[in-house]
């Protein structure tokens, strides 16, 4: 199957600082990116999706100005977490969806701990 | 609301029983619906989707539009299917994939 990679696996941030996270399709074009939040022992829950060349699209709930998401690219997508604190730390994965956009690669997903 | 329900956190089952994970969904239109499988320190990976009407590693799942469900089964469990499962469901209008909360599988020798 494709490949999603992620960078970073793990990162440490303090608080007040921003953090990025990359998302990209190895080898095929990602139209569609999700990003998602796993907490512990939790199922994934949906943030946002993001269209190449488009704004992203946030789930109710989610701070559009806390998390920015830029899809550039067609093999590239980016979460910034901005100003993080302690309650963001967290399990981020991105996954993506190419232009037949039937099944969704997954990143090996971020673990992200503010400190 | 587009909505995905896994009723059970946690199923065990011993070696060559068989298995049955449950996966309720609500969603007013045409579902999509998948099964994803997340082994011990691996990334989640599709194992099956509805519209392919396929048997991947022994496990199959219909779709049953009458009771909103699509439960994934295995008639004989092996030790290696012990992972977390879970259950997605795409609305076409949005392409959003959503997850229910996961059920973990455990299969006792």
């Amino acid at each position: 199957g494709a490949v999603v990679s992620q960078h970073p696996s793990w990162v440490i941030c303090k608080s007040g600082t921003s953090v990025k996270i990359e998302c990209r399709s190895l080898d095929f074009q990602a139209t569609t990116m999700f990003w998602y939040r796993q907490f512990p022992k939790q199922s994934l829950m949906l943030m946002a999706t993001s269209n190449e060349g488009s704004k992203a699209t946030y789930e109710q709930g989610v701070e559009k100005d806390k998390f920015l998401i830029n899809h550039a690219s067609l093999t590239l997508s980016t979460l910034t977490v901005t100003s993080a604190h302690p309650e963001d730390s967290s399990f981020y994965i991105c996954s993506a969806t190419g232009t037949m956009n039937t099944e969704a690669f997954f990143g090996q997903g971020t673990r992200l701990t503010v400190v | 609301a587009q909505r995905v329900t896994q009723p059970e956190k946690l199923l065990s089952v011993f070696k060559g029983a068989p298995v049955e994970l449950k996966c309720n969904y609500s969603y007013s239109g045409s579902p999509e619906l998948f099964w994803y499988v997340q082994y011990s320190r691996q990334r989640l990976q599709l194992l099956l989707r509805h519209i392919s009407r396929e048997s991947i590693k022994g496990f199959t799942a219909d779709l049953n539009k009458g009771e909103t469900s699509f439960h994934l089964k295995k008639p004989f469990a092996q030790e290696e299917d012990s992972a977390m499962y879970y259950c997605a469901l795409r609305y076409s209008s949005a392409s959003k994939i959503i997850f229910g909360s996961g059920t973990r599988l455990s299969i006792r020798p």
